[in-house]
């Protein structure tokens, strides 16, 4: 089955250490996204790639970085992480048609703790 | 500013009916999603409505009112799996995505 797929599960990290989050996808959708979830919240866009084109969110950390180095495949890079990082990140995509209706595929998450 | 509210939780009984009220004020309107949020899991799409009325699918049906900036999400037949967050957004005029943060449910036997 077609999906979007997201390594790994849990992720534990200490303070100030970089950590990489990885996203893939058989979809072959243009669009992927990075949201931030913290619990009981609303996600929050971090950024998005528009095939290679990349849109930054105006109020996303500089600490946040993201790569895309194909179709197939996205990484989240949390170059310093504070405690205020502990969240799920959800890796999205879709196809980037543009119309009203499209619709977005989620993978199942990281959930980042640091400690 | 932009915003969607929603109500942070709300409880019901297995069998019965629920309804999830969504109001939205947004910088123009593209249209409306509701996902679904098991604990500790991703959103999956639920509906979409873009025009005034009611959308029905299966158990689940949803509801648009433009001119008053208003959705609701009506949930039938209550089953347990039915806990969830159960997410409203708006796709506003640029097409980006506006999130509420959620309406926790609460299934009692």
């Amino acid at each position: 089955d077609a999906m979007v797929i997201q390594n790994p599960r849990y992720q534990v990290t200490q303070f100030g250490k970089p950590v990489t989050l990885s996203c893939s996808q058989t979809l072959n959708h243009n669009v992927m996204y990075w949201y931030q979830q913290k619990s009981s919240q609303a996600p929050k866009l971090l950024f998005h790639y528009y095939d290679k084109d990349f849109n930054n969110e105006a109020d996303t950390p500089d600490n946040f970085q993201s790569r895309r180095p194909n179709t197939s495949f996205c990484f989240l890079d949390i170059r310093s992480p504070g405690l205020g990082d502990t969240a799920m990140y959800l890796c999205a995509t879709s196809s980037g048609e543009g119309r009203g209706n499209e619709k977005l595929f989620f993978g199942s998450g990281t959930q980042l703790s640091v400690l | 500013g932009q915003n969607i509210d929603q109500p942070t939780e709300m409880t019901a009984t297995e069998g019965a009916i629920v309804q999830i009220n969504c109001t939205y004020q947004t910088s123009g309107f593209n249209g409306l999603f509701w996902y679904q949020q098991h604990a500790g899991e991703a959103p999956t799409f639920l509906s979409y409505n873009v025009l005034d009325g009611l959308e029905e699918k299966g158990r689940f049906s949803s509801f648009l009112s433009r001119s008053k900036g208003y959705s609701y999400l009506l949930l039938k037949e209550l089953q347990m799996k039915d806990s969830a967050s159960y997410l409203c957004a708006v796709k506003n005029s640029n097409y980006q995505l506006i999130w509420g943060a959620g309406t926790k449910l609460i299934i009692k036997p």
